[in-house]
């Protein structure tokens, strides 16, 4: 029952460099999502997708991409990382796009420095 | 303005107490409406979702009123357990198909 998985766990990076945050679910739900948390700021949501090979933007969507080729996989790529993306990044899926139970990733904790 | 708020807190109760938490939204096209819990430095889960009529869940209630577009959270007889983070988050019924979330309201159940 692994549900949602994200990889890694804790990253460090320096200004200028990219890297793909990995999140993957096995509940062949249709819809996935990327949030970033901050302290005082919630979660706001990145990117979104309502299935393969379909995503849209979200409140904080500047760089960062996203791509989903299957249903199971929604991996986030940062691509040239400032300290402004420092934060704690969730990737969430559910069987429906709001309406229905999120479940959550364990997070990404990302430092750049 | 945001487009779901929450009081931060921290509501610092002792065990046993009533709690109750508001959270407004500002989108009236909102049709689905949550509480998540996150307990420090976790993933946030599922609490309740909030429906129309109410709903209880143990000692937890949710309510819901449209017309002033909130929902609220109340929690009867505390327990150490309780504390954490309860978030709340709506949906629209159009555009954007994912949750919005509120910064949190943060509680500290003390013996």
């Amino acid at each position: 029952n692994a549900g949602v998985t994200q990889t890694p766990k804790f990253q460090v990076l320096k200004t200028g460099q990219s890297m793909t945050l990995q999140c993957a679910q096995d509940m062949n739900h249709e819809y996935m999502s990327w949030y970033r948390q901050d302290p005082g700021m919630g979660l706001r949501l990145i990117h979104y997708s309502v299935g393969a090979g379909i995503t849209d933007q979200g409140e904080v969507p500047n760089g960062y991409n996203v791509s989903r080729s299957t249903t199971e996989d929604f991996p986030l790529r940062l691509l040239s990382a400032a300290p402004s993306q420092t934060s704690v990044y969730f990737c969430a899926s559910s069987y429906g796009g709001g309406e229905a139970e999120a479940f959550f990733g364990q997070g990404t904790r990302l430092t750049v420095v | 303005r945001k487009e779901v708020e929450q009081d931060p807190g921290p509501f610092n109760v002792p065990e046993g107490a009533t709690v109750a938490f508001n959270c407004t939204y500002s989108n009236s096209a909102s049709q689905s409406f949550f509480w998540y819990r996150q307990d420090c430095r976790k993933e946030p889960k599922l609490l309740m979702s909030v429906y129309s009529s109410g709903n209880e869940d143990g000692r937890f209630t949710a309510q819901l009123n449209r017309a002033s577009q909130y929902i609220s959270l109340l929690i009867r007889d505390s327990k150490l357990s309780d504390s954490a983070t309860y978030l709340c988050a709506v949906n629209r019924a159009t555009g954007r198909r994912a949750l919005t979330f509120g910064s949190g309201t943060r509680l500290q159940v003390q013996p």
